[in-house]
């Protein structure tokens, strides 16, 4: 079992639409979790950070934890498709190691 | 801040041959890590530096790889003895903290051919 699973994709959504990525880790002891962006040929960005149960917001985008489920999601309202890039969760124990696992990316395509 | 800088953008060695790259992270971070990342891959883990101590090192960085952060200011990632499956993204990423882990602000990366 791989320690932070994503759908590969792609994911593709019309524009104006809601997208949704999903993702699941193993490690219960997991605290910290995040979401990055990263368009072909650059490096990861990051755009969201959560770190207790719920929903966080920031603008178009929504990340939401559950822990007891050990799934993250991001939501992008009204997606465009400058949106359109590989999303990438990864998730941190904070204790007893310092290493911020990442999941392989779900590519999200924006059709205009 | 000009962000996190990596030297160079790319680097083509014959397998065999040694190669270190530089990461010069964000002035003010004290943590600073390194991770390569293949293509259709998520980054993966090589090393972590708090201030000028390695603090975590990947099994899966054998004694080829070596990392140093003198003075808890830029770092270097040297590879010896380049094989072809060393070729991935070498990335660097740095962060600012005490406690609990957050994001980081990654560099360019140093694309890493090895033929």
């Amino acid at each position: 079992q791989k320690e932070v699973e994503q759908n590969s994709g792609p994911l593709s959504v019309p524009e104006g639409a809601i997208a949704s990525l999903n993702c699941t880790y193993s490690d219960r002891g997991s605290q910290s979790f995040f979401w990055y962006r990263q368009y072909s040929g650059k490096s990861p960005e990051l755009i969201m950070s959560i770190y207790s149960n719920g929903d966080k917001e920031d603008g178009r985008f929504t990340a939401q934890l559950n822990k007891a489920s050990q799934y993250v999601s991001l939501l992008i309202r009204d997606s465009q498709p400058s949106d359109s890039a590989t999303y990438l969760c990864a998730v941190n124990r904070n204790t007893g190691g310092f290493k911020t696992i990442f999941g392989a990316g779900t590519r999200l395509f924006v059709k205009a | 801040d000009t962000g996190v800088s990596q030297d160079p953008r790319h680097k083509i060695t014959k397998r065999g041959q040694n190669v270190t790259f530089r990461c010069d992270p964000i002035s003010e971070h004290n943590r600073l890590y390194w991770y390569r990342q293949t293509l259709g891959q998520g980054p993966e883990f090589l090393t972590y530096f708090q201030n000028e101590a390695q603090l975590e090192k990947s099994r899966l960085l054998s004694d080829r790889f070596s990392a140093e952060r003198p003075k808890g200011s830029f770092s270097t990632l040297e590879i010896q003895r380049t094989e072809q499956g060393d070729s991935a993204m070498y990335l660097c990423a740095s962060s600012y903290g005490t406690g609990e882990i957050d994001g980081y602000t990654f560099g360019s990366g140093t694309r890493l051919t090895v033929v």
